[in-house]
This record gives C-alpha cells, structure tokens and sequence, in this order.
C-alpha cells in the first residue's frame, strides 16, 4: 500500500518568507508526528498529533512554528518568517494507534527546505 | 548533554566483518527501544525493536541493558548492501515521540 508522502520534496524560499509543508500519511494510522534534521544535530521531534489534535507540541523551536491536522489525515507544518536556521530536511512519520510507546512509526521522504 | 549518545562514526569494515554499536540513554524512564536504518539523502526505516531478554533477526542482534541505560546492535557477516547510518531511537512517554541519537555511519567495503 502506500506509504506516508511529503510535498514538496524540495523547497527553496527567501528569508522571511512563509512556507507550507504537507504530509498525507498511511491511511488509517491515526498518529502523526513531525521531525526535523538538520545538518549536525540529528533528528528532532517536533509535533505529535493524535486525530486532529496536538497533545505534545513541546518539540516546535519558536512561534513561527505552527502545524495543524484536518480530518484525522493531511498535517501541514508551516513555517512563518523563515530564518536561514530553519533549513533542514523535514520529515514526517504516521502510525496505526494511539501514539502508544513502541508503536513502530512510518516516516515519509522528507521535505528538503533551504532559506536563502 | 544528549539523551541518546551513539559511538562517534565512521565505521569501515570490510566485507564479512563483525561489527557493534553501542548507545547509552539518560532517561531512565525510557520504555521502548530501536535501531534505525537511514541510507544516504533517504527517511529512517525500523531496523529493529530492542527488547530486555535481547533479540536477533538474522545477521542482527540487539541488546538492551536497563541498568545500565545502555543499547548496543552486533552485524555479523557485514555486507555491502549494510552500508548506512544507523540510528539508536528511545521512546518514553505516551504519544510514543521518538527521541533519536545522531546516528554511526558503516561503510563496508569490498
């Protein structure tokens, strides 16, 4: 079946510019979650979505940071006033239940984004 | 101080060597446990779950010491196709964030 997609794939933008990000996750997984990876620091949470809520935030670096999910399924992460810091690869990752620890996660491609 | 530190990389083995990953986590709260596989500009991809008794899936094999806080992952009979990154993940809360070391490279060779 089809797994989690991410558009775009790449994405170059001016500073301070806005960017959106979309994940579609694997249908039926009702968790979703973000990450990011960055050159030298590995991957990052960012957001856990269990439906169309966000119960763990904890991981978004500022308020230019905001996501949302509608319909239990497509998540956007958008980026407002993008800072050259931003650039990263971010990723995506859904699975089945309830978010539960040791569920296995299914990341998708990524989204490659640079902040000129 | 990370939450999850990995043995610095790279590691370049030849071909049919045994090799070992080592991990340690700092939440003692931390309740699940994995390897990941990441190959070169790809997304992360279960390698596998780590469980207390240990665990094998072919040529992999998984260790966990809660103890000590401390994970490891033996390749034995390396191939080529092992080449990656591989990434010791924890897990500790409900919501299931995973919580990633910075990863080993292999690069294993002919």
């Amino acid at each position: 079946g089809a797994g989690v997609s991410q558009s775009p794939s790449n994405k170059v933008t001016e500073k301070g510019k806005d960017v959106e990000l979309r994940c579609d996750p694997i249908s039926g997984h009702t968790a979703l979650y973000w990450y990011r990876q960055s050159l030298g620091q590995g991957l990052e949470f960012l957001i856990y979505f269990q439906g169309n809520s966000a119960p763990d935030k904890s991981g978004l670096p500022s308020d230019r940071f905001s996501a949302e999910r509608t319909g239990g399924s497509v998540s956007t992460l958008t980026i407002q006033r993008t800072q050259q810091e931003d650039s990263a690869v971010y990723l995506c990752a859904s699975s089945l239940g309830g978010g539960g620890v040791g569920e296995t996660q299914y990341f998708g491609p990524g989204t490659r984004l640079l902040v000129l | 101080r990370k939450e999850v530190e990995q043995d610095p990389g790279p590691f370049n083995v030849p071909e049919g060597a045994t090799v070992a990953f080592n991990c340690t986590y700092s939440n003692s709260a931390s309740q699940s446990f994995f390897w990941y596989r990441q190959d070169c500009r790809k997304e992360p991809k279960l390698l596998m779950s780590v469980y207390s008794s240990g665990n094998e899936d072919g040529r992999f094999t998984a260790q966990l010491n809660r103890a000590s806080q401390y994970i490891s992952l033996l390749i034995r009979d390396s191939k080529l196709s092992d080449s990656a990154t591989y990434l010791c993940v924890v897990s500790y809360n409900q919501g299931g964030k995973l919580i990633f070391g910075q990863g080993t490279e292999l690069s294993v060779k002919p």
